[in-house]
């Protein structure tokens, strides 16, 4: 089993929907969640950051986790053609963020399209 | 305005011959990355760097190479080694210390093997 899994997608959805994306992980010592957004040829840049469970909502993005269940999400409502990217998930057990058992592991990154 | 900047954004290179991706920082991270990114697969860590003169092998660094001289700078040497080398690659920073660590990416330099 894959530390992290990420439904790649891709995901095509009309203007104004609530999207859901969603991540599972199999690594109980995670601690550290993010979702990260990445624009057609572009680095991936942070979107929402949340430390072991609960949500979190900034402005129409929500990011949600369970730990007891291993899954996170992130809900983007009222979307826009705008939030059309790839966005990709990342965790990890400790901070700072480096190498070997303490790594960032990120998951293959969901493709959303939304169509005006 | 600070950031990473990374050059070349694209880059041609034929088999057998080493390239080098620049990457330099102006935020005044100590912590230094460079990631592949392949299509349908995630950011797979190929080097990384705590602090200067100092880095270690990330999960992926056979046919690679870096060096880290000075805080902002954390070159990457795509060597004739690297078996498979067409990729995009993102090169990031952050704090090593304190809250809201997050890692800042550059936009990319995408590599070519003819």
């Amino acid at each position: 089993q894959k530390e992290v899994e990420q439904d790649p997608g891709p995901l095509s959805v009309p203007e104004g929907a609530i999207v859901s994306l969603n991540c599972t992980y199999s690594n109980s010592a995670f601690q550290y969640f993010m979702w990260y957004r990445q624009y057609s040829r572009k680095g991936p840049e942070l979107l929402m950051y949340t430390y072991s469970s609960g949500n979190k909502e900034d402005g129409r993005f929500t990011a949600q986790v369970d730990k007891s269940s291993k899954y996170i999400s992130l809900f983007i409502r009222d979307s826009q053609p705008s939030d059309s990217a790839t966005y990709l998930c990342a965790m990890s057990a400790s901070w700072p963020w480096v190498g070997g058992s303490e790594k960032l592991v990120f998951g293959k990154g969901m493709k959303l399209t939304v169509n005006p | 305005d600070g950031g990473i900047t990374q050059s070349p954004k694209y880059l041609f290179r034929k088999e057998g011959q080493n390239v080098t991706l620049s990457c330099e920082q102006n935020l005044n991270h100590d912590a230094m990355y460079w990631y592949r990114q392949d299509p349908g697969q995630g950011l797979r860590l190929i080097y990384y760097s705590q602090i200067v003169n100092d880095f270690q092998k990330g999960d992926i660094a056979e046919g690679y190479s870096v060096s880290r001289e000075k805080k902002e700078s954390f070159p990457l040497t795509v060597t004739s080694a690297q078996k498979n080398p067409t990729a995009f690659y993102l090169c990031a920073s952050s704090r090593r210390q304190g809250p809201g660590g997050e890692l800042f990416f550059g936009e990319g330099s995408r590599l070519t093997v003819l």
